[in-house]
């Protein structure tokens, strides 16, 4: 079974719309970690957020946001008045505390932003 | 601090040759992670390492991969012979502790064709 879902496989966006990326994640452990990564057409991985199981709290950074809900096993991403430099794949990983040796990556989110 | 180092960036051989990749992590992790990502599989994890010693190559897909960390400064993937399916993006990344409570640090990978 998945572990971690991105259902939207693409998404494009007009500049200074706002978009919001789904992550539905699956997993017994009480202790977990969330991780958004951003691969830019260049083609690396950069980190953009960690977040723990016992840290429900809304995290804003710039234009960027996430959204931990722990009812609906849900770590969404909004970007705020997108921009072309946006454009990128993003991926949501899920690591626990039991079985802490791997992230479960999902399948990426392909967002193009739209001049 | 200079980041997760992976060469060559780009490596082109010929089916039954044998290819290195290198890593250098960054200085002072103790985790070292080799990740493959292909268009159908996504990113899946081959190996990883805790303070030079492989801890899960449950990951690495035949014989024909190998993977060593001689000190904490360095890592090599090994694949021989290649095989045109081996073609994919090839990752190390690197976390200072616990991989399930810590960021993995990417590098910019190696695009690996094998023709």
């Amino acid at each position: 079974a998945q572990k971690v879902t991105q259902a939207q496989t693409e998404i494009s966006v007009v500049e200074k719309e706002d978009v919001t990326l789904d992550c539905v994640y699956e997993t017994r452990d009480t202790t977990y970690y969330l991780f958004w990564y951003k691969q830019p057409p260049s083609g690396e991985l950069v980190f953009l957020i960690r977040r723990n199981s016992f840290d429900e709290q809304n995290e804003i950074s710039g234009r960027y946001s996430w959204n931990f809900q722990k009812s609906t096993s849900s770590f969404n991403f909004t970007i705020t008045a997108s921009q072309v430099v946006d454009s990128a794949v993003y991926f949501c990983a899920l690591s626990e505390a039991t079985t802490g040796n791997q992230f479960y990556f999902g399948t990426g989110t392909s967002l193009t932003v739209i001049p | 601090d200079a980041g997760v180092i992976q060469s060559p960036r780009h490596e082109v051989t010929e089916m039954g040759q044998e290819v290195t990749l290198r890593c250098k992590p960054i200085s002072g992790h103790d985790y070292l992670f080799w990740y493959r990502q292909t268009m159908m599989r996504g990113l899946e994890l081959l190996i990883y390492f805790n303070n030079n010693v492989p801890i899960d190559d449950s990951g690495m897909p035949e014989d024909r991969f190998s993977a060593k960390m001689p000190n904490a400064s360095f890592s090599t993937l090994k694949i021989q012979p290649s095989e045109p399916r081996d073609s994919a993006v090839y990752f190390c990344a690197s976390s200072p502790r616990g991989p399930g409570r810590d960021t993995q640090y990417f590098g910019p990978g190696t695009r690996l064709t094998v023709l």
